[in-house]
């Protein structure tokens, strides 16, 4: 079956450039999408299609998918950033979410 | 309001059935794929299964394939989870989700744009 590998953690200081990757077998050859979930909330869409934003989404997110890695940019990180993101895709009419990124900003 | 409200929730014994609904408001709920994802608690989420916009195609995860039944009523605006068959391992909070697009098959590629709140379910004797 189809996996998606994301690192268990991240840290970033504020104002800086996080990257959070999403690695697959020729996952370049799919679309991924990204959500962000906060303690105790439901997931948010962040990037789907590889780079598209959803209305409302701030424009420091942005997505890029190639090879065997997708990768969710946060630039200028923010504390209201601290969060868990998670990577997916589809792989034969089934969903595929990687297990999930901690990102900490301090 | 875009809303995805989730119920039937609840204490079930292991081996035993369970079923989940989902009320949809604020959009064309026929024009969407819909999809249920669970997440066990302190865990990552886990998709659980998804339906086309007009209940032609369905996809099931392998850990709940034969025991899980999704359905829809586009007359009702309200997605289903039949959950037979309980195992501890399904205890998990259960999330209703709607897709961008219309499909669940192979060239499905969109993403999950409003999720409701969840509803807990609880495996154990």
């Amino acid at each position: 079956s189809y996996e998606l590998a994301q690192p268990p953690s991240v840290s970033v200081s504020p104002g800086q450039t996080a990257s959070i990757t999403c690695s697959g077998e020729k996952l370049g050859g799919k679309y991924a999408c990204w959500y962000q979930q906060k303690s105790g909330q439901s997931p948010v869409l962040l990037i789907s299609q590889d780079t598209k934003r959803p209305s409302g989404i701030p424009e420091r997110f942005s997505g890029s998918n190639s090879g065997n890695t997708a990768t969710l940019t946060i630039s200028g990180a923010q504390p209201m950033d601290e969060a868990v993101y998670y990577c997916q895709a589809w792989d034969s009419g089934i969903v595929i979410f990687g297990g999930g990124t901690k990102l900490t900003v301090l | 309001e875009v809303q995805l409200v989730e119920s039937g929730g609840g204490l079930v014994q292991p081996g035993r059935s369970l079923r989940l609904s989902c009320a949809a408001s604020g959009f064309t709920f026929d024009d969407h794929g819909m999809h249920w994802v669970r997440q066990a608690p302190g865990k990552g989420l886990e998709w659980v299964s998804g339906i086309s916009w007009n209940g032609g195609s369905v996809g099931y995860a392998d850990s709940v394939k034969g025991r899980f039944t999704i359905s829809r009523d586009n007359t009702k605006n309200a997605l289903y989870l039949q959950m037979n068959s309980l195992r501890d391992e399904d205890t998990a909070l259960y999330y209703c989700a709607k897709a961008q697009g219309m499909l669940v098959n192979p060239t499905a590629h969109d993403g999950l744009d409003v999720w409701g709140q969840g509803t807990t379910v609880t495996v154990s004797s």
